[in-house]
């Protein structure tokens, strides 16, 4: 099956640092990507949906300056946390889209865990 | 806009028991919904996807069913395990929307 990485899987940073999650589809290609947030013990909330060579669509709510996302290639769309405060601590998680499937299933990553302190 | 609920919040039963896990959501109109495992402090593990076409999908000891006019989809785990414990969600992705909007989940703790 399709399989998507993150890295780091773990990552911890001072505040004020900037930390730069990467989300690869190993097997595919994805001309689509999408990053949650989950803070503990709450669902995943859809943060962004990346697209490769466009802009990022954030949701509402979500700071495009404080969360930079770049789809630079079919296989890779990072996410970096800029001047990064406790409250960003989180459970980052990304999926993909396999390009030629008409099903539209995504497929997720193992996450990353943001620590800010 | 999408909302997806999910009930109960969490459940715990003996092990042996069949149990149900629901969901709900508001807008009828999707694509597909998807059930996913997801524990603690891990990542999302697909278990059943559901085009909107379709009635269930079944995958050894589990069975989902979806009802798409009356917004509903259920997750049905037979003979649980303590093995099963951990957090079901369910996520809908809508015609409208390129995305998938999830539950809250349900924490299922299965005792032996």
């Amino acid at each position: 099956g399709a399989v998507v990485s993150q890295h780091p899987s773990w990552v911890i940073c001072k505040s004020g640092t900037s930390v730069k999650i990467e989300c690869r589809s190993l097997d595919f290609q994805a001309t689509t990507m999408f990053w949650y947030r989950q803070f503990p013990k709450q669902s995943l909330m859809l943060m962004a949906t990346s697209n490769e060579g466009s802009k990022a669509t954030y949701e509402q709510g979500v700071e495009k300056d404080k969360f930079l996302i770049n789809h630079a290639s079919l296989t890779l769309s990072t996410l970096t946390v800029t001047s990064a405060h406790p409250e960003d601590s989180s459970f980052y998680i990304c999926s993909a889209r396999d390009s030629r499937e008409k099903v539209r299933e995504q497929y997720f990553g193992p996450g990353t865990r943001l620590t800010v302190t | 806009k999408q909302e997806v609920t999910q009930i109960p919040a969490a459940l715990s039963v003996p092990e042996g028991e069949n149990l149900v896990l629901n969901c709900s959501f508001t807008d009828s109109a999707i694509y597909n919904l998807q059930w996913f495992r997801q524990d603690p402090g891990k990542g999302l593990t697909s278990l059943l996807l559901i085009q909107s076409s379709q009635r269930e999908q079944t995958s050894g000891r589990l069975n989902a069913s979806l009802d798409k006019s009356s917004g509903r989809s259920t997750l049905y785990i037979a003979a649980s395990q303590p093995g099963d414990s951990a957090t079901y969600l369910c996520a809908v992705s809508t015609y409208n929307n390129n995305d998938m909007r999830f539950g809250a989940g349900t924490r299922l703790t299965v005792k032996p």
